[in-house]
């Protein structure tokens, strides 16, 4: 089955312990993205991928780290987390052509205490 | 810059009304529009999109939207809501040609239909 998976799905943390979320997708997606959602805000976009070794920032980049060592793989680092990084996170993929359609992970819910 | 303005926080509509959920957008050059739903404690699913050609554009579950290029919108539509629908509602852009490839959303906004 295509698919993104997360990993944890729900996280409890507390400021300052490095964490890393997981993202993985199986379709051979070139594209890969971090967004966060927060109510009133919609999802905004973290940082992004267009293949392997290359990524760059979106719009709130500040306080994540991501690698892109492996196509499938596209994880996300918080060095040290601080309270105003509790939100829903998701990952997402796509594949460049013609109108490319992004295919979602279910969501990380993270609180940072 | 490309940027997704959803002017409704919040759209209200009786089971078996049509429904409208409003979108405009901003990018250069022509646009590649998409419509995701959410629903509760649930990622984001594609809908539809506008790639090119004829402007009304019919997705999943019997959604449809219209893209105007002179008002720069594209506007989601139904012709009759169930109250299955209820759910939050993105609306996302992104270039033709240059920039991320990657597209942005919009807030959201959030159907509620009643029964």
């Amino acid at each position: 089955e295509a698919q993104v998976t997360q990993n944890p799905r729900y996280l409890i943390t507390v400021t300052g312990k490095k964490l890393t979320v997981t993202c993985s997708q199986n379709m051979n997606h070139e594209y890969m993205s971090w967004y966060r959602q927060d109510p009133g805000l919609g999802l905004r976009q973290i940082y992004y991928s267009m293949n392997v070794e290359v990524t760059d920032k979106g719009d709130v980049p500040e306080g994540y780290k991501v690698s892109r060592k492996e196509k499938r793989n596209f994880p996300l680092i918080l060095e040290s987390p601080s309270p105003n990084q509790t939100s829903l996170y998701f990952c997402a993929s796509s594949s460049p052509g013609l109108g490319d359609t992004q295919y979602f992970g279910p969501g990380t819910r993270l609180t940072v205490l | 810059a490309q940027s997704v303005a959803q002017p409704e926080d919040q759209v209200n509509v009786a089971e078996g009304n049509p429904l409208t959920v409003k979108c405009t957008y901003s990018v250069s050059g022509n646009p590649y529009l998409f419509w995701y739903v959410q629903y509760p404690n649930r990622g984001l699913q594609f809908l539809l999109k506008y790639i090119t050609g004829d402007n009304l554009v019919k997705g999943s579950y019997g959604f449809e939207a219209e893209f105007n290029k002179s008002q720069t919108s594209f506007h989601l539509k139904k012709p009759s809501a169930l109250v299955s629908d209820s759910a939050l509602y993105f609306c996302a852009v992104r270039a033709t040609s240059g920039g991320s490839y990657i597209p942005t959303f919009g807030r959201g906004t959030s159907l509620i239909v009643h029964p």
